[in-house]
């Protein structure tokens, strides 16, 4: 247990329609990132939020857009969702941006 | 693109020590090594990182070379439950990890 939760655990969309995951980030940290897992391959960097700004982003189009609030927990929203945004998402929370990082468990989003 | 080698699969026989290779040759003088792993459909569980120096903790060892280039995570006594994908990560800047495709260990009775 990392005590960073994700919610929800399974969803399905279909395409063009948005989405919203939450994270709950563990007791005193400030710093979560997010990460789209797809079928059989690593995580893929999407971004981070440290106090309530971002941090840094990965090679991800802007429909996928993010907010942290003041008690750090954090929302990945993805807007026009294409067939091919059917991954894990996964959120991971550090107590500061350079150190390590503990994963929550998920979300497996399908789009059809 | 992640800066790191790993073979793509090994096994491993339960209670022998587990020894996993990771090459990061352009890994530049400030970049910590981390190591995660992921059990099928779980979130990556942090395992272990370094410097230079070689550390240990409760769940593994992490060998550096001196020339920084290359690192091997042992598990001492691997169980079957050590089964999982292995990552070996470079830290490329001041937020992103970047996963390759990792070792697949398969640790057998």
């Amino acid at each position: 247990e990392t005590g960073v939760t994700q919610s929800p655990t399974h969803l399905i969309k279909t395409r063009g329609q948005q989405v919203t995951l939450r994270c709950s980030s563990q007791s005193g940290h400030n710093t979560v990132s997010w990460y789209q897992q797809a079928l059989g391959q690593g995580p893929q960097f999407i971004f981070q939020y440290y106090r309530e700004e971002e941090n840094g982003r990965g090679n991800f189009p802007p429909r996928f857009s993010g907010l942290q609030f003041p008690n750090y927990s954090s929302e990945l929203n993805v807007n026009a969702l294409e067939l091919d945004d059917s991954a894990l998402y996964l959120c991971a929370s550090s107590p500061s941006p350079n150190t390590e990082a503990f994963f929550g468990q998920g979300t497996r989003l399908t789009v059809v | 693109d992640a800066k790191t080698t790993q073979p793509p699969s090994m096994d491993c026989a339960e209670g022998r020590a587990a020894n996993l290779p990771c090459n990061h040759s352009t890994i530049s003088g400030n970049e910590y090594v981390y190591w995660y792993r992921q059990i099928h459909s779980q979130g990556p569980q942090y395992i272990i990182h370094g410097l230079k120096n070689n550390e240990t903790n409760e769940m593994a060892s992490l060998i550096i070379t001196e020339d920084r280039k290359s690192s091997t995570l042992i598990l001492p006594h691997a169980t079957l439950r050590d089964t999982a994908v292995y990552y070996c990560i470079v830290r490329v800047g001041v937020a992103d990890m970047r996963f390759g495709a990792g070792t697949r260990l398969t640790v057998k009775p």
